[in-house]
């Protein structure tokens, strides 16, 4: 069973509706965190989540919200999708403190913005 | 600001044969270096991990070096597989992130390899 798992895996929606994208790990790590992915750019930190109580910002936040409801799950919301935000979209967890800690990243969630 | 540059941004080579992927950055302070490799459609997975003072680091056919003077890296595949198609990413450890964190991670743009048979 994988250990990161996130829902959707594929999402077309339209202009304006809101969506949640969904994270859920078995690994039993404190550090949970959101990144986008676009065609011939890097990996972009939209939130980063340490524990249930602290919420960050990461680099490209505008137009996103998140929600850790427990240690195991974290929520990536668009308010009012826009076709800028149709991307790739990644969980990923890792173990504690440290650079040297490696992130865990889930298969990914493929969101269209019609 | 922090950058992380890779090269070539696409590669195509026969099975069997070795290739190497480069990866320059201007990250400081330096903390460490990740190579992670993406399956189409996949996550990134971690293939190796350096810290300043390492040099090379092996994982199989895959073998990872780092010049921390000239800020570079490099991850030289041996003897290619067709499972070897991917996107690798460089992936470079600052050690400030916020008030919170301590660490930031900046990611290359990767390179696509393609192996034919």
């Amino acid at each position: 069973d994988a250990d990161v798992t996130q829902t959707p895996r594929n999402r077309i929606t339209k202009t304006g509706k809101r969506i949640m994208l969904e994270c859920s790990q078995t690994k039993g790590h404190d550090r949970m965190y959101w990144y986008r992915q676009d065609p011939g750019l890097g990996l972009r930190l939209i939130y980063y989540s340490f524990d249930v109580k602290d919420i960050n910002k990461g680099e490209i936040s505008d137009g996103y919200s998140v929600s850790r409801q427990a240690q195991a799950k974290f929520s990536l919301s668009l308010e009012s999708a826009i076709p800028n935000q149709t991307a790739l979209y990644f969980c990923a967890t890792s173990e504690g403190t440290g650079g040297r800690n490696e992130q865990f990243f889930g298969p990914g969630t493929r969101l269209t913005v019609l | 600001k922090n950058q992380v540059e890779q090269s070539p941004q696409s590669l195509i080579i026969l099975e069997g044969k070795n290739c190497t992927l480069q990866c320059n950055y201007t990250v400081s302070p330096f903390s460490n270096l990740r190579w992670y490799k993406q399956d189409t459609g996949r996550g990134p997975v971690s293939l190796t991990i350096m810290t300043f003072s390492e040099n090379t680091k092996s994982n199989g056919r895959y073998t990872a070096t780092l010049d921390a003077d000239t800020k570079q890296s490099s991850l030289h595949i041996t003897a290619s597989q067709l499972s070897d198609s991917a996107s690798y990413i460089c992936v470079v450890i600052t050690t400030f992130w916020g008030s919170n964190s301590g660490y930031a991670l900046n990611f290359g743009k990767g390179t696509s390899l393609l192996v034919t048979p």
